[in-house]
């Protein structure tokens, strides 16, 4: 089956700083790639889309110069919080499309984030 | 404006009983309803995907059922067990839209 990885599994960093997440789509080529945001005890909301060479898009109230999104290639799209703060602490969860026509999305295994 | 809900918001059972969750949308003109598990701390594991034409999937103990009429979706456990105790997630998707999740059932299934 399709595999999503992330990396890093958890991170920690101070406020201010930027944090750089990296989802992979391992064994297809993702044509679009989805973040999403899941703070304790709710549930998943998408935060961007993103499609392969294509700037992103983001959903209403995430701000666009502090979560960039950048999806250079068919396998890998990146999330960069910029600024960290401790409201920024979350899991984030990325997945993968394999092409406009497909339905199915691939979810990897979601990255914790602590800003101190 | 898309809307999934899910009741009960938190479950705790016996081991050994069979038990259902609830999933609710808004929009009957849904693609596919896929029900997802969530272990504390973890991605999510899909479990059942039901797609617009179906009107139930089965995996071993589970069972998964759509009514677009009414606009529910229920996953049946049968013959709970410990291992069972996670967070189940329904979401609901378009052709070519974007997932909108449920706010998620906590299971407990007690030895």
């Amino acid at each position: 089956g399709a595999v999503v990885s992330q990396h890093p599994s958890w991170v920690i960093c101070k406020s201010g700083t930027s944090v750089k997440i990296e989802c992979r789509s391992l064994d297809f080529q993702a044509t679009t790639m989805f973040w999403y945001r899941q703070f304790p005890k709710q549930s998943l909301m998408l935060m961007a889309t993103s499609n392969e060479g294509s700037k992103a898009t983001y959903e209403q109230g995430v701000e666009k110069d502090k979560f960039l999104i950048n999806h250079a290639s068919l396998t890998l799209s990146t999330l960069t919080v910029t600024s960290a703060h401790p409201e920024d602490s979350s899991f984030y969860i990325c997945s993968a499309r394999g092409s406009v026509y497909a339905y199915e999305q691939y979810f990897g295994p979601g990255t914790r984030l602590t800003v101190t | 404006k898309q809307e999934v809900t899910q009741i009960p918001a938190a479950l705790s059972v016996p081991e050994g009983e069979n038990l259902v969750l609830n999933c609710s949308f808004t929009d009957s003109a849904i693609y596919n309803l896929q029900w997802f598990r969530q272990d504390p701390g973890k991605g999510l594991t899909s479990l059942l995907l039901i797609q617009s034409s179906q009107r139930e999937q089965t995996s071993g103990r589970l069972n998964a059922s759509l009514d677009k009429s009414s606009g529910r979706s229920t996953l049946y456990i049968a013959a709970s067990q410990p291992g069972d105790s996670a967070t189940y997630l329904c979401a609901r998707h378009n052709y070519g839209q974007n997932f909108v999740f449920g706010p998620g059932t906590r299971l407990s299934v007690l030895p």
